[in-house]
């Protein structure tokens, strides 16, 4: 299968802790993209990247959490000091120069954070 | 600032009816619209994207369609099978930025 993949699928961890995800978008896909999803709730845009450039962050997006892109390949999102507001599912979409006229998106099965 | 709202919350119908989800968006000037579907606790899946100069889209039983004057979206399913069962969410992407809005999204259940 080469969708876009996430890991870890599931992460338990106690509030204070620093936790990392990682994103490996489709092959051939330049355009990266993370997002959150609370329970109830649709998913809320946090970070974009064209190839390593992170062009676009949201004010969620606060100082404890970073987004890199270091090769323009895969991506990591991580998260320090985490609080119990940060539980939620991290989702992962890649685009490919093919469909930007579109904007067509292509979501991983996400990274649920649980912190305890 | 972009607002998506998707009406009802919640949805049950018997297998076989014909349904009609509803989304609304309070800033006309979209890029597109785009309709999701997501399991529990999975990623989600797009089922069909509609550009700003377009009016509507069609995949199998699927029918979406975007009228950006009024800021409304429908999405259409006909003859529902248990199996189409999950959340459907819409989003709109704005002119000039990659961001997408999502609504809450409405929980469908088909009752067999």
């Amino acid at each position: 299968d080469t969708g876009v993949s996430q890991d870890p699928r599931h992460k338990i961890t106690k509030r204070g802790q620093n936790v990392t995800f990682r994103c490996d978008p489709i092959s051939e896909h330049n355009r990266l993209y993370w997002y959150r999803q609370t329970l109830g709730q649709g998913p809320e845009f946090l970070t974009y990247f064209q190839n390593e450039a992170q062009l676009e962050k949201s004010r969620l997006l606060s100082d404890r959490f970073s987004a890199e892109r270091p090769k323009g390949s895969f991506s990591t999102l991580e998260i320090q000091r985490t609080e119990q507001g940060d539980s939620a599912m991290y989702l992962c979409a890649s685009s490919s120069p093919q469909t930007a006229n579109t904007g067509e998106l292509f979501f991983g099965e996400g990274s649920r954070l649980t912190v305890l | 600032k972009q607002e998506v709202t998707q009406i009802p919350a919640a949805l049950s119908v018997p297998e076989g009816e014909n349904l009609v989800l509803n989304c609304s968006f309070t800033d006309s000037a979209i890029y597109n619209l785009q309709w999701f579907r997501q399991d529990p606790g999975k990623g989600l899946t797009s089922l069909l994207l509609i550009q700003s100069s377009q009016r509507e889209q069609t995949s199998g039983r699927l029918n979406a369609s975007l009228d950006k004057s009024s800021g409304r979206s429908t999405l259409y399913i006909a003859a529902s099978q248990p199996g189409d069962s999950a959340t459907y969410l819409c989003a709109a992407s704005g002119a000039g930025s990659y961001q997408l809005t999502f609504g809450k999204g409405t929980k469908l259940s088909v009752i067999p």
